[in-house]
């Protein structure tokens, strides 16, 4: 069965300190890691698609990198408005499409 | 444009009663999802259709669920008879094939 689990549950850090947030997956044949946030209330938020190991991409102050069995989100200087729920899911398999999710980790920046 | 819009956002029914989820996807889009999220989890998939074609109903809790998209367009989630373990969002995501889904705002529903 696939699963996907992230780390921490929940993460604290003051503006301008840098982290990471884990998400390990066991996801047969994988064809892709993604990384969504989520407001309260709200719909998850694309962010990025990884296809491959080794893989790497950015957005402001976000960084998605790929291993064989583990994706990283890097928080480069963090602001408050980056405060959110960021949720990985990966797909493949024969399912085509369905997105197997971590719980998320919610992440709180304080000024 | 526009991008996935849900209706209604709320919904309080009570137990045993039917309920109705529309889901309208980003125009184009051939792909169509919907999740179950309860509190504090990840969403977790319950159908997808490629156009009108229902092609993974898997995920689907119990017969109760039921799930339509007759014109390839709009969806409707249906459940009947309806519990309190079905409290919980229910979102609705679109893509142009099986990547980058699109998620709507969700619609919570609470049974009481």
């Amino acid at each position: 069965e696939d699963q996907v689990t992230q780390s921490p549950e929940a993460l604290r850090l003051q503006e301008g300190e840098s982290s990471s947030l884990n998400c390990s997956y066991t996801v047969s044949g994988l064809r892709g890691l993604f990384w969504y946030r989520q407001d309260p209330g709200k719909g998850p938020e694309f962010l990025f698609t990884l296809y491959s190991a080794g893989e790497e991409k950015e957005k402001e102050r976000l960084k998605a990198t790929l291993t064989k069995k583990e994706s990283f989100l890097h928080i480069t200087a963090p602001k408050p408005e980056d405060s959110a729920t960021y949720l990985c899911a990966g797909e493949g398999g024969t399912s085509y499409g369905k997105l197997t999710f971590g719980q998320g980790t919610i992440l709180t920046v304080h000024p | 444009g526009a991008g996935v819009s849900q209706s209604p956002r709320y919904k309080v029914a009570k137990r045993g009663q039917d309920v109705a989820l529309r889901c309208d996807p980003i125009s184009g889009h051939v792909s169509l999802f919907w999740y179950q999220q309860a509190l504090g989890q990840g969403p977790e998939f319950l159908t997808y259709f490629q156009n009108e074609a229902q092609l993974d109903k898997s995920g689907l809790p119990s017969d109760r669920f039921f799930a339509e998209r007759p014109e390839g367009s709009v969806s409707t989630l249906k459940i009947q008879r309806t519990q309190q373990e079905d409290s919980a969002v229910y979102l609705c995501a679109s893509s142009l094939l099986s990547y980058e889904q699109y998620f709507g705002p969700g619609t919570r529903l609470t049974v009481t």
